[in-house]
């Protein structure tokens, strides 16, 4: 079973450009979380989406910050226009049922964003 | 609000070295706990869990036990491998959805 896939790896882009990152779920998941990694610093929840629903979008830094996850299947964060802080490693997250002790949500390995 | 602080890496040992990554927390009532660990080029995969004060989770050699007292999940593993390098992440979650994650520490064993 494939496992959270996400595109592009790494994306270099300059500041006031837009870049999409997508991210595809465990299939079957419906519970699809977006995380940012700040070099150095903590890894930050965004938000959370079950189906195509946003549950809570309290994460989200700003917004220049769009998530979208159309048909529930997979998702895309769109940053527009980006800036320099936005660099870091956004993390995807897919799980079952709500992500806790009793279900375990499964990561991608993340695309890292470079803003110059 | 919650909060995780873990130790400040990165942490160096020799194979068969004795690991500890200390791992205090911030919460309000009886968070769950847990340990990720992100291995190069990849995604945070769980590494052991506890849900209530005294519980011992533990897997591939690592254990952790939540210490209500002193608000802490430690990370502890008897002897390393250079397989074990990698970037460790203490996370809680409490009621909502958000997981509240460390700052991650970095491990390299060297052989």
């Amino acid at each position: 079973e494939a496992g959270v896939t996400q595109f592009p790896s790494h994306s270099v882009i300059e500041k006031g450009q837009t870049v999409t990152l997508r991210c595809d779920p465990i299939s079957g998941h419906d519970n699809l979380y977006w995380y940012r990694r700040v070099m150095g610093k903590e890894i930050k929840f965004l938000l959370h989406f079950v189906k195509e629903s946003k549950q809570d979008e309290s994460g989200m830094p700003n917004n220049r910050f769009l998530a979208e996850r159309t048909g529930g299947t997979y998702s895309t964060l769109k940053v527009q226009p980006a800036e320099l802080e936005d660099s870091g490693v956004y993390f995807c997250a897919s799980s079952l049922g709500l992500a806790g002790a009793s279900n375990e949500q499964f990561f991608g390995p993340g695309t890292r964003l470079t803003v110059l | 609000g919650d909060s995780v602080t873990q130790m400040e890496g990165p942490v160096t040992l020799s194979e068969e070295a004795f690991l500890t990554i200390n791992c205090t927390y911030t919460a309000t009532g009886y968070p769950s706990l847990f340990w990720y660990v992100q291995y190069p080029g990849e995604g945070l995969q769980l590494l052991l869990k506890a849900t209530k004060a005294d519980d011992k989770g533990s897997n591939k050699g690592f254990e952790a036990t939540y210490r209500k007292e002193t608000t802490s999940f430690h990370l502890e593993k008897g002897s390393v491998q250079v397989s074990d390098s990698a970037v460790y992440f203490c996370a809680l979650k409490h009621t909502g959805n958000q997981f509240y994650f460390g700052t991650g520490t970095s491990l390299t064993v060297i052989p």
